[in-house]
């Protein structure tokens, strides 16, 4: 089964510095990976993929991730983070195509990200 | 604007009572899903149905039921046989494109069941 890790609990930033949350996975074949945004009490909220092609994604809110397959990562990045960033970050692998045209998806355990003045 | 109501937003069970969780979306897609997330824990797929009249169990059915009697709504229950049914759940759906299954999963806003 396909699975992803994210090493950290929580990550700290101060606001301006750029930002990085980390995320390992961990697949047979090509890995399609997801980085999805929780505010508190709320859903989740899609903020990009990787599929194919160039290493670095481009998402929404200034986010982009970089996948590494050599290192097996896909972190994700904000050059200059805001205090409205604080949230709850989860990665995401493709575990399994639905053959109805949905996918399964395997989620890491989510990395607080908490960034201060 | 399109998206996915969950209902209630709490929501109290007392011992030995069965709870239905609504979930409707208005996205015109096909598949949907049930999550649970417990804190550490990230979201455990439930169960999930790719059209209408089929659904499918995931992760950690046992104790969960559910019903696609109509595109737009997927109601969760939540059985007496669910021991532990304190958590956040999440509902989500996907466009259909093909086989690809590289669609992101919209979701709802939840809801928290708690038991009295």
């Amino acid at each position: 089964a396909q699975s992803v890790a994210q090493p950290e609990d929580q990550v700290n930033v101060a606001e301006g510095n750029p930002l990085t949350v980390k995320c390992t996975y961990s697949v047979s074949g090509n890995p399609y990976l997801f980085w999805y945004v929780q505010y508190p009490n709320r859903g989740l909220q899609f903020l990009l993929k990787y599929i194919t092609g160039d290493n670095l994604v481009k998402g929404s809110y200034g986010f982009e991730a970089e996948f590494n397959k050599s290192q097996t990562s896909f972190h994700l990045k904000k050059p200059s983070a805001l205090v409205s960033d604080s949230a709850l970050y989860f990665c995401a692998v493709r575990d399994l195509i639905l053959t109805g045209g949905g996918n399964k998806l395997t989620f890491g355990t989510g990395t607080q990200l908490k960034v201060e003045l | 604007d399109g998206g996915i109501t969950q209902s209630p937003k709490y929501l109290f069970r007392k011992e030995g009572q069965n709870v239905t969780l609504s979930c409707e979306q208005n996205l015109n897609h096909d598949a949907m899903y049930w999550y649970r997330q417990d804190p550490g824990q990230g979201l455990r797929l439930i169960y999930y149905s790719q059209i209408v009249n089929d659904f499918q169990k995931g992760d950690i059915a046992e104790g969960y039921s559910v019903s696609r009697e109509k595109k737009e709504s997927f109601p969760l229950t939540v059985t007496s046989a669910q021991k532990n049914p304190t958590a956040f759940y999440l509902c989500a759906s996907s466009m259909r494109e093909g086989t690809l299954g590289n669609q992101p999963q919209h979701f709802g806003d939840g809801t928290r069941l708690s038991i009295l």
